[in-house]
């Protein structure tokens, strides 16, 4: 099984900064087959990124997502206050499917 | 616009079975090809994918839980369902319903449903 280790685990950030998150795979994620979400209280996960950098439809522009191999981020530029959420990476690449622990996001 | 909905009991009691049924709208659950997948969320905690049923019927289970997992799909009913047997207090969690395609993601989530294991 792929394990997935994203960091940090908490970041708290004002709006209008800049979030860098962390998801480490433990082997390569080739294709690759990565896939970012966002979770906030109470609702199922939000799709964001799919293919590691691929958007997905009615993403802000100020979301983007990069890496390959073991190691990929999700950047997100011009916080706002709804960008507070858990954010979590997906492999989809091998069975069984796993997801990282989360990186809880705080807008100050 | 494709909707998932989750159903079933929200407390079982250990020792027995946990049956949930996930219920698509908006397109047949036979057409194209898409793996109907069942994941779960302890409280304050991460994802777990359970396991899916492909379009066609093939399954495929998380290893920790192969002997206690049955999905399943009804084609005429436009529902998958999932059976998770000999339950433990561990398994008290959300428990979400989700589409994938071949190379994507999950592009559809059910809004989730939370199960309770307690006597």
């Amino acid at each position: 099984e792929i394990v997935l280790t994203q960091s940090p685990g908490t970041l708290s950030l004002s709006p209008g900064e800049r979030a860098t998150l962390s998801c480490r795979a433990s082997q390569s994620v080739t294709s690759p087959y990565l896939a970012w979400y966002q979770q906030k209280p109470g609702q199922a996960p939000r799709l964001l990124f799919y293919g590691a950098s691929s958007r997905a439809a009615g993403i802000a522009d100020r979301f983007s997502g990069s890496g390959s191999g073991t190691e990929f981020t999700l950047t997100i530029s011009r916080l706002e206050p709804e960008d507070s959420a858990v954010y979590y990476c997906h492999q989809y690449e091998s069975s069984p499917q796993s997801f990282g622990q989360g990186t809880k996001l705080e807008i100050k | 616009q494709v909707q998932l909905q989750e159903s079933g009991p929200g407390l079982v009691k250990p020792s027995q079975t946990l049956s949930l049924t996930c219920t698509v709208s908006g397109g047949s659950i036979s057409s194209g090809y898409y793996y109907w997948t069942w994941i779960r969320q302890p409280a304050g905690k991460g994802l777990e994918w359970i396991g899916r049923v492909y379009t066609g019927g093939t399954t495929n289970y998380h290893p920790s839980l192969k002997s206690r997992v049955t999905v399943s799909i009804d084609t005429s009913n436009n529902q998958f369902s999932l059976n998770l047997s000999s339950v433990t207090a561990a398994d008290t969690a959300v428990y979400y319903c989700a589409r994938k395609s071949a190379g994507l993601p999950f592009d559809y989530w059910g809004q989730g449903t939370l199960v309770t294991v307690s006597s």
